[in-house]
């Protein structure tokens, strides 16, 4: 177990393009989260799956954001037409139902730079 | 909404020198209350956690932090800081919800 990994680890596109991110958490855990984290500000909540469902999605994640998450394993958080204010470190974290509340395993992020 | 506030944006010590992070959460029900760490290049990290009970956590590589009910803070405190402590610290709450609401995060520097 290599722990939660994200992948790319750094992406820099165009406005107006689209992304998409990995990240595969650790393999017996079945809630998987999404957080962005923008420079000088702490993580911010975007998205968790349970399995293969989400079930909540904060206001952050405008309808340009998608995330799935379709066999309950890996998941992957798309963005249509980037905006400079997208550039932020993406986070992803998983943990057990039954650990949840004791904190979660995050992975090193995706930075995503838009120009 | 939850909200976490951090005192210092950024703390330089020397080694040997003591640390205090303040935090203070806006909540008024039942919480359950972080602190992580991110080291240089690295992920977040678990430091320590209060669920209940003694309001004294003792966390890992010497880190501890006081829970007061009353004052709606959650101070991380070392009694003596090294240069490998030097990294980005976040304050967080869990409501016993699906998410955790941070703090915006507080940078420490040692100087060795």
């Amino acid at each position: 177990d290599t722990g939660v990994s994200q992948n790319p680890r750094h992406k820099i596109t165009k406005r107006g393009q689209n992304v998409t991110f990995r990240c595969d958490p650790i393999s017996e855990h079945n809630r998987l989260y999404w957080y962005r984290q923008t420079l000088g500000q702490g993580p911010e909540f975007l998205t968790y799956f349970q399995n293969e469902a989400q079930l909540e999605k904060s206001r952050l994640l405008s309808d340009r954001f998608s995330a799935e998450r379709p066999k309950g394993s890996f998941s992957t958080l798309e963005i249509q037409r980037t905006e400079q204010g997208d550039s932020a470190m993406y986070l992803c974290a998983s943990s057990l139902d039954r650990t949840a509340n004791y904190g979660y395993t995050f992975g090193s992020g995706t930075r995503l730079t838009v120009v | 909404a939850q909200s976490v506030s951090q005192h210092n944006h950024h703390v330089i010590l020397s080694e040997a020198a003591s640390l205090e992070l303040g935090c203070n959460y806006s909540y008024g029900g039942t919480v359950n209350l972080f602190w992580y760490v991110q080291y240089p290049g690295q992920h977040l990290q678990l430091l320590l956690k209060y669920f209940s009970g003694d309001p004294l956590v003792k966390g890992i590589k010497g880190f501890e932090a006081e829970f007061i009910k009353s004052k709606f803070s959650f101070n991380l405190r070392k009694p003596s800081v090294q240069w490998s402590d030097t990294a980005e610290y976040f304050c967080a709450v869990n409501e016993g919800g699906q998410n955790f609401v941070f703090g915006p995060g507080t940078r420490l520097s040692v100087l060795p």
